[in-house]
């Protein structure tokens, strides 16, 4: 899926700070980021809407999201745990009330 | 509040074997119902969208129904290929598209 870009696709940590970039070329005004733990559907983390944050679900502090424009999202990890490996889905829609589009995730693994 | 269930965990069928996987919800609103699929190493794609002005949908051989009678939405294919093993979502987005819940997947494997 070029349409949305994400980096870096795999990433093994211990416990660092990382940050994980998404650029989407679709014109979006919306952007989200999901989590998707192993065999569970993707669950919203956060919800930017024209590079304003207007849903934080309950996510763990360590997780902080930065939306530079309205093309970008940027999710900064810091001291990961363990339980945060996943893989980390960038998605975006026209309006927060279209269709989403997904990219292809960065898989996270905390050793 | 909104939900969606979705039982099948996984299903294994052969070449040109019939799909069919339901999902029910439960809304107090009107809603959109979706299924997205999911390849191995790829983010969901949305499939198949029906809303309650259309209560049925086609894409790609399969199709997608609902019922508010029973709250119930299926997705159904008539012959499945190899290139169909994926997992398959089904979703609920409430009339505002302000909440968006995705079922627990229904892993497909399709074998030659």
């Amino acid at each position: 899926n070029t349409k949305i870009t994400q980096s870096p696709r795999y990433l093994i940590l211990g416990r660092a700070n990382k940050s994980l970039e998404c650029e989407q070329h679709l014109g979006h005004n919306a952007m989200y980021w999901y989590k998707q733990s192993a065999e569970k559907p993707p669950e919203l983390m956060f919800l930017y809407n024209l590079k304003q944050l207007i849903r934080n679900e309950t996510v763990p502090s360590r997780f902080i999201p930065e939306c530079p424009d309205s093309s970008k999202l940027l999710l900064h990890i810091s001291a990961v745990d363990p339980e945060d490996s996943a893989v980390y889905f960038c998605a975006s829609s026209l309006r927060t009330n279209s269709d989403y589009t997904f990219g292809s995730g960065t898989r996270l693994l905390v050793i | 509040g909104d939900s969606v269930t979705q039982k099948q965990g996984q299903v294994t069928l052969s070449e040109d074997d019939f799909l069919f996987i339901n999902c029910t919800y439960s809304t107090t609103t009107y809603p959109t119902l979706l299924w997205y699929v999911q390849y191995l190493g790829q983010g969901p794609q949305l499939l198949l969208k029906v809303t309650t002005a259309n209560n049925k949908g086609i894409s790609r051989g399969f199709e997608a129904t609902y019922d508010k009678g029973t709250t119930s939405f299926h997705l159904q294919k008539a012959s499945v290929q190899e290139s169909d093993s994926a997992v398959y979502f089904c979703a609920l987005v409430d009339a505002g598209y302000q909440n968006f819940y995705f079922g627990k997947g229904t892993s497909l494997t399709v074998i030659p």
